[in-house]
């Protein structure tokens, strides 16, 4: 069946002009979480939803930075007024549930969005 | 300290050679663990869950040590398409949220 799927693949855009990534989830995924990976470095996590609600919120690095996800599907990340530091891969994942069995919350990544922000 | 540490690498070795990678995290009310596989500019994939007894894949082999809060992936004969970044994952007690080390950078060489 179809993967998560990330759109677009590559952004580039001028300093604080906002941008907004879209993620379609494995259909019947109920958890989705977005991550942020700089040039060489590890995932840091940035949201999780269960469902449309967000239970944590506590990796968003800054106030420009917020997501929904509205039909327990799709999600979209939104930044505004980006920075040359927001630069970065944007991956999202999503699992068939948040919690419980392992084999439930295995996560499986999207092909990512690349930021460039110039 | 960072919650989930993985010595980066590179870890160049001949085909054909066994290597180990070891994994500690903070956190001891850890639930699950995983070692995932990214190779260069590509998403994650889970390479393997990692259980209690230990298991076993393949070539590949995944133990835990509760008491010492460490992870490792044993990897034999090693192949040149086993070249890729290896990383940790440790899912937390509330279960919804996974944090990934580093990531242990391994090249096979010819």
């Amino acid at each position: 069946g179809a993967g998560v799927s990330q759109s677009p693949s590559n952004k580039v855009t001028e300093k604080g002009k906002d941008v907004e990534l879209r993620c379609d989830p494995i259909s019947g995924h109920t958890a989705l979480y977005w991550y942020r990976q700089s040039l060489g470095q590890g995932l840091e996590f940035l949201i999780y939803f269960q469902g449309n609600s967000a239970p944590d919120k506590s990796g968003l690095p800054s106030d420009r930075f917020s997501a929904e996800r509205t039909g327990g599907s799709v999600s979209t990340l939104t930044i505004q007024r980006t920075q040359q530091e927001d630069s970065a891969v944007y991956l999202c994942a999503s699992s068939l549930n948040g919690a419980g069995a392992v084999a439930k919350n295995i996560q499986y990544f999207g092909a990512g969005t690349r930021l460039s922000v110039l | 300290r960072k919650e989930v540490e993985q010595d980066p690498g590179p870890f160049n070795v001949p085909e054909g050679a066994t290597v180990a990678f070891n994994c500690t995290y903070s956190n001891s009310a850890s639930q699950s663990f995983f070692w995932y596989r990214q190779d260069c500019r590509k998403e994650p994939k889970l390479l393997m869950s990692v259980y209690s007894s230990g298991n076993e894949d393949g070539r590949f082999t995944a133990q835990l040590n509760r008491a010492s809060q460490y992870i490792s992936l044993l990897i034999r004969d090693s192949k040149l398409s086993d070249s890729a970044t290896y990383l940790c994952v440790v899912r937390n007690n509330a279960g919804n949220m996974l944090t990934f080390g580093g990531g242990t950078r391994l090249m096979v060489k010819p």
